[in-house]
């Protein structure tokens, strides 16, 4: 089976602070992928991955940075949190050895920031 | 424009009966993929039913099925014999050519009554 986890259910932050949000899968997918979520808009991409140390900008990636350092692991990060950041943030990973490519999702964050 | 419309926010259907959740999708690339995920309440994304631009039958997934029009551009999820723990939010995704990114609508409230 494949397993996504992520580093947080729940998560309170304040303004300004610095967040890390960790997600980790254990199926050797090459494609990571970080959305957020937020009622009446879908999942809205940030930033997907391909390869270890590879990074691509997705829909909204303002306010927002990741880090791929290992092939399993791979990082979200709000360098100054603001309360328009509030919402529920999805991980995701999936294989090109899948010819449908289906991503499969971790649990989700959710953060919010006061 | 939007690349995947789900036009009804919320549906009810009693439990035991069938119900069909609308999707319809925008794309000029001849290759694509249309997916449907289900996501309950503990908010981690399930992955039900995926249907290739270049297949011949609509998929089916036990009581799950996808009714492909093409010429529509429509991918409509239809659960038959609906159970309670069917209550959930449910995505349409849509993946264009042989990229490896989704893009989502904006989803459906699915509620069974008893």
């Amino acid at each position: 089976d494949v397993k996504v986890t992520q580093s947080s259910r729940y998560l309170v932050k304040r303004t300004g602070e610095k967040v890390f949000l960790e997600c980790v899968q254990d199926m050797d997918h090459e494609n990571m992928f970080w959305y957020r979520q937020d009622p009446g808009l879908g999942l809205r991409l940030i930033y997907f991955s391909y390869d270890v140390k590879m990074k691509e900008k997705g829909d909204i990636p303002e306010g927002y940075s990741v880090s791929r350092e290992k092939k399993e692991r791979f990082s979200l990060i709000l360098e100054s949190a603001s309360t328009n950041q509030t919402s529920m943030y999805l991980c995701a990973s999936s294989s090109r050895r899948q010819s449908s490519y289906e991503q499969y999702f971790g649990p989700g964050t959710r953060l919010t920031v006061t | 424009a939007q690349k995947i419309t789900q036009t009804q926010p919320g549906m009810f259907v009693q439990e035991k009966e069938a119900v069909t959740l609308d999707c319809t999708y925008d794309t000029s690339d001849p290759s694509y993929g249309l997916f449907w995920y289900k996501q309950p309440s503990s908010g981690e994304m399930i992955f039900l039913i995926y249907q290739g631009s270049y297949d011949q039958q609509n998929a089916t997934e036990g009581r799950y099925s996808l009714n492909f029009q093409k010429a529509r551009k429509s991918a409509n999820l239809v659960i038959s014999a609906s159970q309670l723990g069917d209550s959930a939010m449910y995505f349409c995704a849509m993946r264009e050519g042989y990229g490896q990114n989704f893009v989502f609508g904006p989803g459906t409230r699915l509620s069974v009554l008893p």
